[in-house]
C-alpha cells in the first residue's frame, strides 16, 4: 500500500513562527504536492514538485515556500505564519506524468492553527 | 479557465436511500479526465474513479456508479442504497491532459451524512 505520511496530525503556532510541515511518501514516487483545505473552498494547490530539488508554484504560494532534497520528502515551509494560514494542510503523491495521469495519493493532513 | 463546480454543499439522507452528488466542470480541452475522491473523518483523501472525455460509458462499481455526460459538461456519483460508512466530504476533480502537468483542480466538495 502507498503511504503518505505527515508530520504532525495537529498544530499550534504563533503569528511570525517559521513552520515546517513535511510529508514522506514510501512508494518512490516523482511528483508530490501540497495542498490547503478551507470549508468552503475546497482543496487548493499550493505547490507541486516533480522531482528532486524541481518545484513549481500552485495556485495561493504566497506565503509558502517548499523544499525537496530528497526524493521520498516534500516539505511546506511557512516562512512567518499568519492567522489566514490557520488550515487543513494535505500533502499528496504520484508517480510521474503519463496519459492517462495516475491518481494522487493523499496523506492524513496536518491541522495548522496559527494564533 | 478550468473550474469544477459542485454545487451541493451538504446532504443528509437515511440508510439505504439513493444519493446522488452533482459535479459539473468546465475546459476548453478536448482531452481531459474527471476524478471523485472520498474524505472520510479521518481526513485522508481516497481516490474512487478516475475517467477520460472520450469513454462517455456510465461506470459501476458495486453500490457506487458514475454518469459522465459531456453534453452537459456533468459526471454525476450516485451511492445506491448508501451506509452510514458512506458519511464523509466527497470531491469532484479535473486534470486536463498534455503538457506533464498532473495538476488537479477540485471542487469544492459536497459533505454527505447518512443517517441510521
Amino acid at each position: 500500500d502507498v503511504k503518505v505520511t505527515q508530520s504532525s496530525r495537529y498544530l499550534v503556532k504563533r503569528t511570525g513562527e517559521k513552520v515546517f510541515l513535511e510529508c514522506v511518501q514510501d512508494m518512490d514516487h516523482e511528483n508530490m504536492f501540497w495542498y490547503r483545505q478551507d470549508p468552503g473552498l475546497g482543496l487548493r494547490l499550493i505547490y507541486f514538485s516533480y522531482d528532486v530539488k524541481m518545484k513549481e508554484k500552485g495556485d495561493i504560494p504566497e506565503g509558502y515556500s517548499v523544499s525537496r532534497e530528497k526524493k521520498e520528502r516534500f516539505s511546506l515551509i511557512l516562512e512567518s505564519a499568519s492567522t489566514n494560514q490557520t488550515s487543513m494542510y494535505l500533502c499528496a503523491s504520484s508517480p510521474p506524468w503519463t496519459d492517462p495521469p495516475y491518481e494522487q495519493y493523499f496523506g492524513p493532513g496536518t491541522r495548522l492553527t496559527v494564533t | 479557465a478550468q473550474k469544477v463546480t459542485q454545487a451541493q454543499t451538504e446532504i443528509s439522507v437515511v440508510e439505504k436511500e439513493d444519493v446522488t452528488l452533482d459535479c459539473v466542470y468546465e475546459t476548453r480541452d478536448t482531452t481531459y479526465y474527471l476524478f471523485w475522491y472520498k474524505q472520510p473523518p479521518s481526513g485522508e483523501l481516497v481516490f474512487l474513479i478516475r475517467r477520460n472525455s472520450f469513454d462517455e460509458q456510465n461506470e459501476i462499481s458495486g453500490r457506487y456508479s458514475w454518469n459522465f455526460q459531456k453534453s452537459t459538461s456533468s459526471f454525476n456519483f450516485t451511492i445506491t442504497a448508501s451506509q452510514v460508512v458512506d458519511s464523509a466530504v466527497y470531491f469532484c476533480a479535473l486534470s486536463e491532459a498534455g503538457g506533464g502537468s498532473e495538476k488537479l483542480v477540485f471542487g469544492k466538495g459536497t459533505k454527505l451524512t447518512v443517517n441510521p
